[in-house]
């Protein structure tokens, strides 16, 4: 069975701050790799993927993987109070790539 | 606007009783999944279909069924629901470059069993 870790916080950081949201994953077989951004009583939505090590940036967003370590974070940088959620890391694999989800961090930016 | 549309928002069953959440996409995406979420547990998948007339178990498909009626339509069916059933359930779909674009989420159900 797969599994994916994430420190399930909350993660407190004050307004214009970098949070750092990690994430460990346990087959070193998986390729793929995505962030969810889920705030409280809506869906998940997809805000940043990687699939090679290194880093990914996407505006204030960057992604992280290091495939050796079996290890993927996000970092966010000039934190702001509408960052505020629950982050979700998934990953990929099998043949129809089912995606196996971490049980999310929550995130409080305070003003 | 393009997406997944899961109906209905909201539904109160008893015990035992029946009911089919019903989800549909037009991104002519072949993959689609159901999920379940539950507080502390995370999103656990129940059943997934690669491609049109395809289905597979998840992790968690026990008290459930599926119907791949179309490209665009993949229904769950609880046949005699349980409070255990109690839960949100989200609807996705991913293209074809999966690997870049993961999936696409529904708003999802939120379902009480009493």
């Amino acid at each position: 069975q797969k599994e994916v870790e994430q420190n399930s916080g909350p993660l407190s950081v004050p307004e214009g701050a970098i949070a750092s949201l990690n994430c460990t994953y346990s087959d070193r077989g998986s390729q793929s790799f995505f962030w969810y951004r889920q705030y409280s009583g809506k869906s998940p939505e997809l805000i940043m993927s990687i699939y090679s090590n290194g880093d990914k940036e996407d505006g204030r967003f960057t992604a992280q993987l290091n495939k050796a370590s079996q290890y993927v974070s996000l970092l966010i940088r000039d934190s702001q109070p509408s960052d505020s959620a629950t982050y979700l890391c998934a990953d990929s694999g099998g043949s129809n790539y089912k995606l196996t989800f971490g049980k999310g961090t929550l995130l409080t930016v305070n003003p | 606007n393009a997406g997944v549309t899961q109906t209905p928002k909201f539904q109160v069953l008893k015990t035992g009783q029946s009911m089919t959440l019903q989800c549909a996409q037009d991104m002519n995406h072949n993959s689609m999944y159901w999920y379940r979420q539950d507080p502390g547990m995370g999103l656990r998948l129940i059943y997934y279909s690669a491609s049109e007339g395809t289905t597979d178990k998840g992790e968690v498909p026990n008290g459930y069924n599926v119907s791949r009626l179309n490209k665009r339509e993949f229904s769950l069916r609880l046949e005699s629901a349980a409070p255990s059933q109690t839960s949100v359930y989200f609807c996705a779909s991913r293209g074809d470059r999966a690997r870049d674009y993961g999936y696409t989420f529904g708003s999802g159900t939120r379902l009480t069993v009493v």
